[in-house]
């Protein structure tokens, strides 16, 4: 079975300053994995994914992630946020293959908090 | 049209309401999911339609009812809920859902919240 901790609840931050939001997944088999941004009321964002190729990837609003196999990690980056990046942030997981049921499984979240 | 629309935006209904939520996308996807947020918490998979057919029922209980009528559509027919049944309740869809099919990510809609009184 698969599972994703975020390991940060909340991350305060000023406006301008760097972030990483930590990620871990647990899985046997190969997978794909997201970010999403979720703001006050609204739906899910995708924010970038890694399906394959290349483990630095970059996505929307600045944001970019790193995939590291051997850790099976894949922090989420910005190296300046703005005070509309203040948000819930989910890490997510599914998996590649026969064992592919569709299911995406998420962190439990992280709460990014800028301050000006 | 890369959305996913989800109608209502807000619900209040009382415990003995028969009401449905609808989703709908026009982006060619095969697999289309119900899932249900409560306040501060991840999303929980509740069904996954994938060409159609249920595939996946995350043990959710018999007064929510899905439907599928057609491969953008979506609904979700809810009866006799409880006040624990309130939360926001997204729609999804990806381009395919179980097997070996190529994967290219899911779409959320932006939800209803539904309020059970």
């Amino acid at each position: 079975a698969q599972s994703v901790t975020q390991l940060d609840s909340q991350v305060p931050v000023f406006e301008e300053a760097p972030v990483e939001l930590r990620c871990n997944y647990s899985s046997s088999v190969s997978v794909y994995l997201f970010w999403y941004v979720q703001y006050p009321n609204q739906g899910l964002q995708l924010l970038l994914k890694y399906l394959s190729g290349s483990t630095l990837v970059k996505g929307i609003n600045g944001f970019e992630a790193e995939f590291n196999k051997s850790q099976t990690s894949f922090h989420l980056r910005k190296p300046s946020v703005h005070i509309s990046d203040t948000a819930e942030y989910f890490c997510a997981v599914t998996t590649l293959g026969s064992s592919n049921t569709g299911k995406l499984i998420f962190g439990q979240g992280t709460t990014l908090q800028v301050k000006p | 049209d890369t959305e996913v629309t989800q109608t209502p935006k807000h619900l209040v209904m009382g415990m003995t309401n028969k009401k449905s939520l609808k989703c709908e996308q026009h982006m060619g996807h095969r697999a289309m999911y119900w899932y249900k947020q409560k306040a501060k918490k991840p999303p929980e998979l509740m069904f996954v339609y994938s060409y159609e057919k249920l595939s996946i029922n995350e043990s959710v209980p018999s007064r929510f009812s899905p439907e599928c009528p057609n491969s953008s559509l979506l609904n979700l027919h809810l009866h006799a809920l409880q006040p624990e049944d309130s939360a926001l309740y997204l729609c999804a869809s990806s381009q395919s859902g179980t097997g070996n099919l190529v994967y290219y990510g899911y779409t959320f809609g932006s939800g209803t919240r539904l309020t059970v009184v």
